[in-house]
């Protein structure tokens, strides 16, 4: 069983859509990542973040660290936005989620 | 600072050669990652380092070694190489904890 799971695990949408990705984990963390990975590409972290929200253009992250359970939202969705997105925490290992992938359409 | 750095980019190798791929960062970061990505799936842990000198098996270990032997390097030695070997690999870096995850650019291994 994965420690973090993450809804959905594909997601397709049409350009202007409001996206939200899921992430839960099971454990007590200090801090949740979320990052992106394009087709063919490196990884990019988008956001780390403890509490509260953080915003960053048209994506937000938000964290309920009581609740174990962290989204990510993306506002008026681009194909340029398709890719995986990856919650994960940092342990003596890195821990991920399943990851979601993303497709937007014009 | 330069991030996280992994040479080299592209390598195609025949069965049963063996090479190094390097690995380094220059930010003081105690944990250091190898991970390797096949088509389509997600990462799986190869080795994992929590400071120099100190080196341990992830879940899919087998067919690759590593060495610590400075805070900054991390390489990964692949000996007898195999097609089951093919894939993308990615060095990342962290102090742990609340900090920040550091990816670098990947090694595309092909193993023919």
């Amino acid at each position: 069983k994965n420690e973090v799971e993450q809804s959905p695990q594909n997601l397709t949408a049409q350009e202007g859509e409001f996206i939200t990705i899921n992430c839960s984990y099971s454990v007590g963390i200090s801090a949740l990542h979320w990052l992106q990975q394009h087709p063919g590409g490196g990884i990019v972290s988008l956001f780390m973040l403890s509490s509260g929200k953080k915003k960053h253009g048209r994506l937000i992250a938000t964290i309920n660290i009581q609740e174990k359970h962290s989204s990510l939202h993306i506002t008026a969705s681009h194909p340029r936005d398709s890719a995986v997105y990856i919650c994960s925490y940092n342990t003596d290992k890195l821990i991920f989620g399943t990851g979601t992938r993303l497709q937007v359409f014009p | 600072n330069a991030g996280v750095t992994q040479t080299p980019k592209f390598r195609i190798l025949k069965i049963g050669q063996s090479m190094t791929l390097q690995c380094a960062q220059d930010m003081n970061h105690n944990y250091m990652y190898w991970y390797r990505q096949d088509p389509g799936m997600g990462l799986k842990l190869i080795y994992y380092s929590v400071g120099a000198g100190i080196t341990d098996k992830g879940e899919v270990p087998n067919g690759y070694n590593v060495s610590r032997s400075t805070t900054e390097d991390f390489p990964l030695r692949l000996e007898l190489a195999a097609p089951s070997q093919t894939s993308v690999y990615f060095c990342a870096s962290t102090w742990g904890g609340s900090y920040e995850q550091y990816f670098g650019p990947g090694t595309r291994l092909t193993v023919t």
